[in-house]
């Protein structure tokens, strides 16, 4: 089956640096999603990209389906404390969906 | 938006008992729903899909006796844990697909098993 591997397993960044993520695979995707979930939370969709090349954003999230369409990345700007959390790529192919590991995000103040 | 609710948040059971956990689909309807389980720190592991009107498919290793799902509306899908044991305490999360493909998910059970 698909497999998205995600990367780095973990961060651990000062408040105020950038912050880069990325998933990829050896099949190709229709859709790449990104997700963020807080401790004891369901994951909430932060950014859905549907073609290709498309460069999307969400606040200080920015997020590309890369051009090959078997990766994607995800970049946070100017990181603050409430970023912390585990991300999570999906991608989406014929109706079937495969997620990443996560990446687990720790900021400190 | 797209909004799905769990219920309920968080379950204390006795080894042996059974339980439900409801996820809802509030503003869409949903003819897939998944549900997950994940362990503390890990990643989410897909237990089974969810068809409206139909039977689930579980994934390998998932145990159909054990975890009944039942998904009778397009905004309602169930999931019973029989015969609950320690190991199966968890973290229960329930997702929902839209027509568009994005999978929204629902805020997540806490399952304890005494």
């Amino acid at each position: 089956g698909q497999q998205l591997n995600q990367s780095p397993q973990s961060m651990f960044i000062q408040e105020g640096e950038d912050v880069s993520m990325n998933c990829t695979s050896s099949s190709i995707f229709n859709t790449w999603l990104w997700y963020k979930q807080e401790p004891g939370e369901g994951p909430v969709l932060l950014i859905a990209l549907y073609k290709a090349g498309e460069l999307t954003s969400n606040g200080r999230l920015t997020a590309q389906f890369g051009i090959t369409r078997k990766d994607s990345f995800l970049n946070i700007s100017a990181s603050i404390p409430s970023d912390v959390g585990i991300y999570f790529c999906a991608g989406l192919y014929a109706g079937k969906s495969t997620f990443g590991d996560g990446t687990t995000l720790t900021v400190k103040p | 938006g797209a909004v799905v609710s769990q219920h309920p948040s968080r379950v204390i059971c006795k080894s042996g008992t059974s339980v439900k956990i409801e996820c809802r689909s509030l503003d869409f309807q949903a003819t897939t729903m998944f549900w997950y389980r994940q362990f503390p720190k890990q990643s989410l592991m897909l237990m089974a899909t969810s068809n409206e009107g139909s039977k689930a498919t579980y994934e390998q290793g998932v145990e159909k006796d054990k975890f009944l799902i039942n998904h009778a509306s397009l905004t309602l899908s169930t999931l019973t844990v029989t015969s609950a044991h320690p190991e199966d305490s968890s973290f229960y999360i329930c997702s929902a697909r839209k027509e568009t493909y994005e999978q929204y998910f629902g805020p997540g059970t806490r399952l304890t098993v005494t």
